[in-house]
């Protein structure tokens, strides 16, 4: 399996801030990774695919770099509504592996 | 627009078998490049994917739980069905259906609300 890790696991930041989350793959998937965000109680939100392609409807303050093993997830500034936990997930192969989650709190 | 609906109980007991079924609308499960995922999430955990079934009836499962999950559907009624044996608490869990497709690359665009099974006796 590939094993995707997140980092940091949790993160605070404030209105307004910068925030990048990174995401590891244990082998290269190209650029088969995607972003969710997900809110407690709602199920995931489709965020970026292919490494950095936004999904329709998504605020172009999201932005999502990289290939081969390490990607990222930048909010360039952050609105109350970001306030989250955000996975990533590959899909270069199955098992469909998700990272652990990194949440975005005040 | 497309939209999935996760139905099943919400309460079984240790060693029954859980069937949740996944009823679609908005796009056919026969088209190409077309698949249904199963996802779920243990309360206050992350993200596990579960199954995944193909426009053209392929099956993957998660290695883990590979002896226990079988994935199926019935593109007449536009629904995929989500099997899994002897089920324990250690499975309690919100269990999401969603669909993907090629256009974006085998992500998941589209997800049920999701449906939170608790195993207990």
């Amino acid at each position: 399996d590939i094993q995707m890790t997140q980092s940091p696991s949790s993160l605070s930041a404030s209105v307004g801030d910068r925030v990048t989350i990174t995401c590891r793959a244990s082998e290269s998937i190209s650029t088969y990774l995607n972003w969710y965000q997900q809110k407690p109680g709602k199920a995931p939100k489709f965020l970026i695919y292919g490494a950095s392609t936004l999904e329709g409807g998504v605020p172009s303050r999201f932005s999502g770099s990289g290939s081969g093993t390490d990607f990222a997830l930048t909010i360039s500034s952050l609105e109350p509504e970001d306030f989250a936990t955000y996975y990533c997930q590959q899909s270069y192969t199955t098992p469909r592996t998700f990272g652990q989650g990194t949440r975005l709190e005040i | 627009q497309i939209t999935l609906m996760e139905s099943g109980p919400t309460l079984v007991k240790p060693t029954q078998t859980l069937t949740l079924t996944c009823s679609v609308s908005g796009f056919s499960l026969s088209t190409s490049r077309v698949g249904v995922g199963w996802i779920r999430q243990p309360p206050g955990k992350a993200l596990e994917w579960l199954a995944l079934i193909y426009w053209h009836d392929d099956k993957r499962y998660s290695p883990s739980l590979k002896s226990r999950l079988t994935v199926t559907k019935d593109t007449s009624k536009s629904q995929v069905v989500l099997t899994m044996t002897n089920m324990d608490p250690v499975d309690t869990a919100t269990y999401f259906c969603a669909h993907t497709s090629g256009v974006v690359l085998g992500g998941f665009d589209f997800w049920g609300h999701g449906i939170l099974v608790t195993v207990s006796s």
